[in-house]
């Protein structure tokens, strides 16, 4: 079964300093990984995800995402927030290799950024 | 290009009345799907379907019908509603194929049963 954890509900980060929002997951075989945002009375949008390649992936706004097989983590990054940022992050994983298509998202984490 | 549209943005229902949610998108996506997203719960996956005429459940299925005729559309369906299906529900759509695998949100339907 696959599952995805967001250990913090939410993430308060000063206007300027650097952010990391933390997703782990687990699946049996290969995943594909992604991070949506929802911005405040707005559906959600997506904003990068990994599907096989190169560890670090670059996406929209600046931000980015790190996969990490071994500690099956794909933490989203920013090197400088904005208070813009501010929004509901999800990550979400589907298994490619189990023959289904379900996306499972995490709770979700609420992301501060302070002026 | 309209992307993915809802229908409608709100609905208060009795309990024990049934109801259709509308899903419709225009980009030609072969996967569809419907949430539901509650507050600490993050977004649940209630049904999908990867075409036509072939639909399969999510993690949390029960309460709710979906069938899909046509590419296009993607009805949820609520047969008896009940208070457990407050909730905000989106759909969302996507190709198939890895390199442009991504999900399509709708606005949402915020969904009262009481």
């Amino acid at each position: 079964a696959q599952s995805v954890a967001q250990p913090e509900d939410q993430v308060n980060v000063a206007e300027g300093n650097p952010l990391t929002v933390k997703c782990t997951y687990s699946v049996s075989g290969n995943p594909y990984l992604f991070w949506y945002v929802q911005y405040p009375n707005r559906g959600l949008q997506f904003l990068l995800k990994y599907i096989t390649g190169d560890n670090l992936v670059k996406g929209s706004y600046g931000f980015e995402a790190e996969f990490n097989k071994s500690q099956t983590s794909f933490h989203l990054k920013k090197p400088s927030a904005l208070v813009s940022d501010s929004a509901l992050y999800f990550c979400a994983v589907r298994d490619r290799t189990s023959g289904t298509y379900k996306y499972i998202f995490g709770t979700g984490t609420r992301l501060k950024v302070l002026a | 290009n309209a992307g993915v549209t809802q229908t409608p943005k709100f609905q208060v229902l009795k309990t024990g009345q049934s109801m259709t949610l509308q899903c419709a998108q225009d980009m030609n996506h072969e996967y569809m799907s419907w949430y539901r997203q509650d507050p600490g719960m993050g977004l649940r996956l209630i049904h999908y379907s990867v075409g036509a005429g072939i639909t399969d459940q999510g993690e949390v299925p029960n309460g709710y019908n979906v069938s899909r005729s046509t590419t296009e559309d993607f009805p949820l369906r609520l047969l008896s509603a009940a208070p457990s299906q407050t909730s905000v529900y989106f759909c969302a759509s996507s190709y198939l194929e890895g390199r442009r695998e991504k999900l399509f949100f709708g606005s949402g339907t915020q969904l009262s049963v009481l």
